[in-house]
């Protein structure tokens, strides 16, 4: 079946700019992951959603990031007023539902650069 | 605190060499999940294996073997006879029990010469 995809693959944007990172999970996973891939700092963690409960937003970085999942599906992570530190690979993962030890499967990432 | 330790940047290797990637982790969750994934030259994250806390026997998947030891707080993953193939960049992992996220190591970059 289709695994999880994001849009876009490639994204360049100007300092100050705001952008949008999609992410569509496998069909019928539950939990939802947003993380972030950076020369200086390796994987982190950013955002979980599971189900429609209240998303965990303790791994974002700063107030300029936010997330939303529409519908249970769909995520979108917005990044406002784009600093050049905010310019890294965004990788979204889902899993069947949020309970320890399902593993997590990741989308192809979406490489942001900030000029 | 909970952390991931990685201490191997790079390996390079010659093919069919058996190579063993290093993970130490740090957590004072009881129950815990670890995890390695496959970071290839496409950039797509392929999981390996999960490994729960409660179980210490190591597994053998085919030129992989992991070693799970809650002694010294290790998870090590060893490729048997090498391949081209395998290069790649390996990311061992700790799941948290509270949110179920994911803390890296940094990874290792292997590289397997022909």
């Amino acid at each position: 079946g289709a695994g999880v995809s994001q849009s876009p693959s490639n994204k360049v944007t100007e300092k100050g700019k705001d952008v949008e990172l999609r992410c569509d999970p496998i069909s019928g996973h539950t939990a939802l992951y947003w993380y972030r891939q950076s020369l200086g700092q390796g994987l982190e963690f950013l955002i979980y959603f599971q189900g429609n409960s209240a998303p965990d937003k303790s791994g974002l970085p700063s107030d300029r990031f936010s997330a939303e999942r529409t519908g249970g599906s769909v995520s979108t992570l917005t990044i406002q007023r784009t600093q050049q530190e905010d310019s890294a690979v965004y990788l979204c993962a889902s899993s069947l539902e949020g309970r320890q030890g399902h593993e997590q499967y990741f989308g192809p990432g979406t490489r942001l650069t900030v000029t | 605190a909970q952390k991931v330790t990685q201490a191997q940047t790079e390996i390079s290797v010659v093919e069919k060499e058996d190579v063993t990637l290093d993970c130490v982790y740090e957590t004072r969750d009881t129950t815990y999940y670890l995890f390695w994934y496959k970071q290839p030259p496409s950039g797509e994250l392929v999981f390996l294996i999960r490994r729960n806390s409660f179980d210490e026997q190591n597994e053998i998947s085919g030129r992989y073997s992991w070693n799970f030891q809650k002694s010294t707080s290790s998870f090590n993953f060893t490729i048997t006879a090498s391949q081209v193939v395998d290069s790649a960049v390996y990311f061992c992992a700790l799941e948290r029990d509270s949110n179920y996220q994911l803390i890296w190591g940094a990874g290792t970059k292997l590289i397997i010469k022909p």
